[in-house]
């Protein structure tokens, strides 16, 4: 069964700063699919940025890019210069083809003024 | 439009209580779905609707129901439930079940049962 970890629980930087949070899995298979997504406190999860394992390139949105290392089953995201409204838990997930989401435990984000 | 819908936001309910929740997207998205999420956990997935059918099934205790309207709406029947079920529901929607479609999420309704 494929697994998602995410290995830092909780993390924190100084607005305006860059971040990185770690995410790596498990899997056997040659197509699939990576996901970010961010959960402010109390508000709806939405989607940060995914990644076609097919794909050599990194995706990027705006202020936030992954690095994607294929060989090495990694998938982080960068967040450039963080704002406040970055605090969050993100969370890093996979999916296989026809195959169920599959979350890491999450990350629990904080920025400090 | 990528939205999702939810009601209520929030639910209080006894042990012997009969309530719903419901899920709406105008997307066009032929997958739905239902995770549970406990505090400072990842969503847990309860069942996968596809075009209307029922596809997935994890496991769930017969006192949640799903049900599946019509295209555009989800319901999750709940019936006799414990207070471990205590939790936010969240509702998901996607174009199709293959893994490459993204979900998206709606905000969720934060259940109590006392």
């Amino acid at each position: 069964a494929q697994t998602v970890t995410q290995s830092q629980p909780e993390m924190s930087v100084q607005e305006a700063e860059t971040v990185t949070l770690s995410c790596t899995y498990d899997t056997s298979e040659s197509d699939y699919y990576l996901f970010w997504y961010k959960q402010p406190p109390s508000r709806q999860m939405i989607l940060v940025i995914r990644q076609e394992a097919y794909k050599q390139q990194n995706a990027t949105e705006n202020r936030f890019s992954v690095n994607f290392q294929k060989a090495a089953k990694s998938f982080s995201l960068k967040i450039s210069d963080s704002q406040l409204g970055d605090a969050a838990m993100y969370f890093c997930a996979y999916s296989g083809k026809g195959q169920k989401l599959v979350f890491g435990q999450g990350t629990r984000l904080t920025i400090n003024p | 439009d990528t939205e999702v819908t939810q009601t209520p936001k929030h639910l209080v309910m006894g042990m012997t209580n009969k309530k719903s929740l419901k899920c709406e997207q105008h997307m066009g998205h032929r997958a739905m779905y239902w995770y549970k999420q406990k505090a400072k956990k990842p969503p847990e997935l309860m069942f996968v609707y596809s075009y209307e059918k029922l596809s997935i099934n994890e496991s769930v205790p017969s006192r949640f129901s799903p049900e599946c309207p019509n295209s555009s709406l989800l319901n999750l029947h709940l019936h006799a439930l414990q207070p471990e079920d205590s939790a936010l529901y969240l509702c998901a929607s996607s174009q199709g079940v293959a893994g490459e479609e993204t979900q998206y999420f709606g905000p969720g309704t934060r259940l109590l049962v006392l």
